[in-house]
């Protein structure tokens, strides 16, 4: 069984248009996260969630609306794509945030390209 | 500069040394991870450690708080090690990870 997953796994698309990247856990854990990787394989946290509320918003676009329909899942929205939105986003999640014995589950990632 | 800085860049061994990554961070850490990520993307957790050392098969990771360093090791490389190899630190009092750059793993047969 899949721990962390993310749907799709590649996005293509064009500037200006609206799409979702779907994260689900089966872990059970309380926190999830979105991750951007650019090119230059740089991670950086846009947005954490505890138990369906929102604890960080990494000062990211209002572009980008996370919604947590419950403490398993944590999609991510994108209104009007611009190109430099193209990136690997990774969903993840652990089940206490912050704690030092609580080891973060990533998804395999979605590859977004904006053309 | 970055909070977390790895070094180094990018490792090129051959199949059979010992590496040596090393990692270090400028703040106060609540815990430190290193994480493994393929040529296919996925990200895995190797460790996550506060103090001292661990070991899982052949990795080594270390930490020395008062320094503020943190290694991995790799013994008897192999093809298959080649990813990129990334340091996080949770910061006191944050509720975030902070990444290092990554360091990219070559192991020629």
């Amino acid at each position: 069984d899949t721990a962390v997953s993310q749907t799709p796994k590649y996005l293509v698309t064009q500037m200006g248009n609206d799409k979702s990247i779907k994260c689900e856990q089966n872990l059970g854990h309380d926190t999830m996260y979105w991750y951007k990787q650019d090119s230059k394989k740089f991670l950086k946290i846009m947005f954490s969630y505890n138990n369906k509320e929102l604890i960080i918003n990494e000062t990211v676009p209002n572009r980008f609306s996370p919604k947590s329909p419950d403490k398993a899942h944590l999609n991510l929205h994108i209104n009007s794509l611009e190109l430099g939105d193209s990136a690997v986003y990774f969903c993840a999640s652990s089940q206490f945030a912050g704690s030092n014995n609580s080891p973060l589950h990533f998804g395999n990632g979605t590859r977004l390209t904006v053309t | 500069k970055n909070e977390v800085e790895q070094s180094p860049q990018n490792l090129t061994a051959q199949e059979g040394e010992f590496i040596t990554i090393n990692c270090s961070y400028s703040v106060g850490i609540s815990a430190l991870h290193w994480l493994q990520q393929h040529p296919g993307g996925g990200i895995v957790s190797l460790f996550m450690l506060s103090s001292g050392k661990k070991k899982h098969g052949r990795l080594i990771a270390t930490i020395n708080i008062q320094e503020k360093h943190s290694s991995l090791h790799i013994t008897a490389s192999h093809p298959r090690d080649s990813a990129v190899y990334i340091c996080a630190v949770w910061a006191q009092g944050a509720q975030k990870l902070v990444f290092g750059q990554g360091t990219r793993l070559t192991i020629n047969p």
